[in-house]
């Protein structure tokens, strides 16, 4: 089975460009999660949905940050204008969540971001 | 909201010792404990979870254990060997209905030497 397909793995841009981050969840799992993850602040929860709807953006760092999830196989995450400070690796994961009981979460390889 | 407490940072063993892991959790309402192994350059890989209504699980060499009376689990390695070297996160679901809202902790820096 296909697992969680982040692209691209790598971005390499200049300060003030736009940056689009792309995520295909796994089949059939109806919540999806962005992460972002750096030395000083570990794995932080950016935003969530759950059947596509925006549950909880409340970690977006700034308005510069948005994401959107048209269907359940493809989210975006987006960054514009981008800042060198917002140079990190940043996951994607789906879970099959239900209210009987909670699913793992798997995540994708990633996307590493450089903004020079 | 949840807060989850992850220790030590960063362990290293000799191969065939045992490592162990802990983490303390706030919320009293989760009740869903997942282990993840982050290798470099790839993302956290679910390689345990446990949930509430159990107080220890195994799988081969690593075993979890949970105290849901003072807000604890832990991840124990058994026979540790050369790849079991990686960074690993605990995490704690979110109490309510939160989607499968995972909070991790700070994450272990696991070395084992040859």
């Amino acid at each position: 089975d296909a697992g969680v397909i982040q692209s691209p793995r790598h971005e390499v841009t200049e300060m003030g460009q736009e940056v689009t981050l792309r995520c295909k969840p796994i089949s059939g799992h109806n919540s999806l999660f962005w992460y972002r993850q750096t030395m000083m602040r570990g794995l932080e929860l950016l935003i969530y949905f759950n059947n596509n709807v925006p549950i909880d953006d409340s970690g977006m760092p700034e308005d510069r940050f948005s994401a959107k999830m048209p269907n359940a196989s493809f989210s975006t995450l987006k960054i514009q204008p981008s800042e060198p400070r917002d140079s990190a690796v940043y996951f994607c994961a789906s879970s099959a969540f239900t209210v009987l009981s909670n699913q793992p979460q798997h995540f994708g390889d990633g996307t590493r971001l450089s903004i020079l | 909201g949840e807060n989850v407490e992850q220790h030590p940072s960063t362990l290293s063993v000799q191969e065939g010792d045992s490592a162990v892991i802990k983490c303390t959790y706030s919320d009293s309402a989760s009740n869903y404990f997942p282990w993840y192994k982050q290798e470099l350059g790839k993302g956290p890989q679910l390689i345990i979870d446990i949930r509430s209504n159990v107080g220890e699980k195994k799988d081969q060499r690593i075993a979890v254990t949970l105290n849901k009376t003072a807000k604890h689990f832990s991840l124990h390695i058994t026979e540790t060997q050369p790849e079991d070297s990686a960074v690993y996160f605990c995490a704690a679901n979110a109490g309510g209905t939160s989607y499968g809202k995972l909070t991790f902790g700070q994450g272990t820096i696991l070395t084992v030497h040859p």
